[in-house]
C-alpha cells in the first residue's frame, strides 16, 4: 500500500538558521507529490508541489522541495527560517491517474527568535 | 468567494448517536476528501469521491459512512462503531484524476462524550 514516511516528529532551530525536512514515500510508480503547511489556527496551505520536469521545485515564502526518484524522497527545505515559519509540514503522495492523496504523520516546527 | 465550507466548526455528541458532519464546496471540484487529524499521526484518509454517486474507502474507513449525491456536498456520517470518534475532521477537494492541488476546510472538531 502506498505510505508516506516524515522522519523528523518536531523539530526546533533558531531564526536564520537552515531547515531540511524528509520525506519519503513508497510508491514506485509516476507520482505527484506535495508539502503542505498549518499555521496555528489556520487551515491547510499547498507550500509546493512536483508533477514533472525539474526535480528542484521552488514554493511560496521561499521554500523549495527537490525530488530523488532513486531515493523516493521529496525533502523541504528553506535556507534561512523566520519565527513565522512555525507550522506544521505535512508532505503527501497522490499515485497514478486516481484521487487517492495520502499525507504524512506531518512535522512540527518551532522556530525561536 | 470560492472555496470549502464544513460546518459546525465544533461538535459534541454523546456516545452512541451517530453524527453527521458537512463538508460543502463551490470550487465545481469533481473529487472531495475527508481526513481525520490525531496528534503525532498526520492526516488519514477516511473515504474519497471522484464523481458524484461514487466513493472509496480510504484507510480508515470503519465507523464511518458517506454520500455524494450532489457535486457540491459529500457528508461524512460518524457512527457508534467508530471506537474513537474524538478527533479533527478535515475535508477536502481538487480536480478528478492526478491531483493537481487539493483545497481544505476549516474542519470539525468532533468532541463525544
Amino acid at each position: 500500500a502506498q505510505s508516506v514516511s516524515q522522519h523528523n516528529h518536531h523539530v526546533i532551530l533558531s531564526e536564520a538558521a537552515s531547515l531540511e525536512l524528509g520525506c519519503n514515500y513508497s510508491y514506485g510508480g509516476t507520482v505527484n507529490l506535495f508539502w503542505y503547511v498549518q499555521y496555528p489556527g489556520q487551515h491547510l496551505q499547498l507550500l509546493l508541489k512536483y508533477f514533472s520536469g525539474d526535480p528542484l521545485v521552488k514554493g511560496i515564502k521561499g521554500f523549495e522541495a527537490e525530488f530523488i526518484k532513486s531515493k523516493f524522497s521529496f525533502n523541504l527545505r528553506k535556507p534561512s527560517v523566520q519565527w513565522s515559519d512555525t507550522a506544521e509540514y505535512f508532505c503527501a503522495v497522490n499515485s497514478g491517474g486516481y484521487n487517492k492523496l495520502i499525507f504524512g504523520a506531518g512535522t512540527r516546527l518551532a522556530v525561536h527568535p | 468567494d470560492g472555496g470549502i465550507t464544513q460546518s459546525p466548526k465544533y461538535l459534541f455528541r454523546k456516545e452512541g448517536q451517530n453524527v453527521t458532519l458537512s463538508c460543502e464546496q463551490n470550487l465545481n471540484h469533481d473529487a472531495m476528501y475527508w481526513y481525520r487529524q490525531d496528534p503525532g499521526q498526520g492526516l488519514r484518509l477516511i473515504y474519497y469521491s471522484q464523481i458524484v454517486n461514487d466513493f472509496q474507502k480510504g484507510d480508515i474507513a470503519e465507523g464511518y459512512s458517506v454520500s455524494r449525491e450532489k457535486k457540491e456536498s459529500f457528508p461524512l456520517t460518524v457512527t457508534s462503531a467508530q471506537k474513537n470518534p474524538t478527533a479533527f475532521y478535515l475535508c477536502a477537494s481538487s480536480t478528478r484524476g492526478p491531483v493537481t492541488e487539493a483545497f481544505f476546510g476549516q474542519g470539525t472538531r468532533l468532541t463525544v462524550v
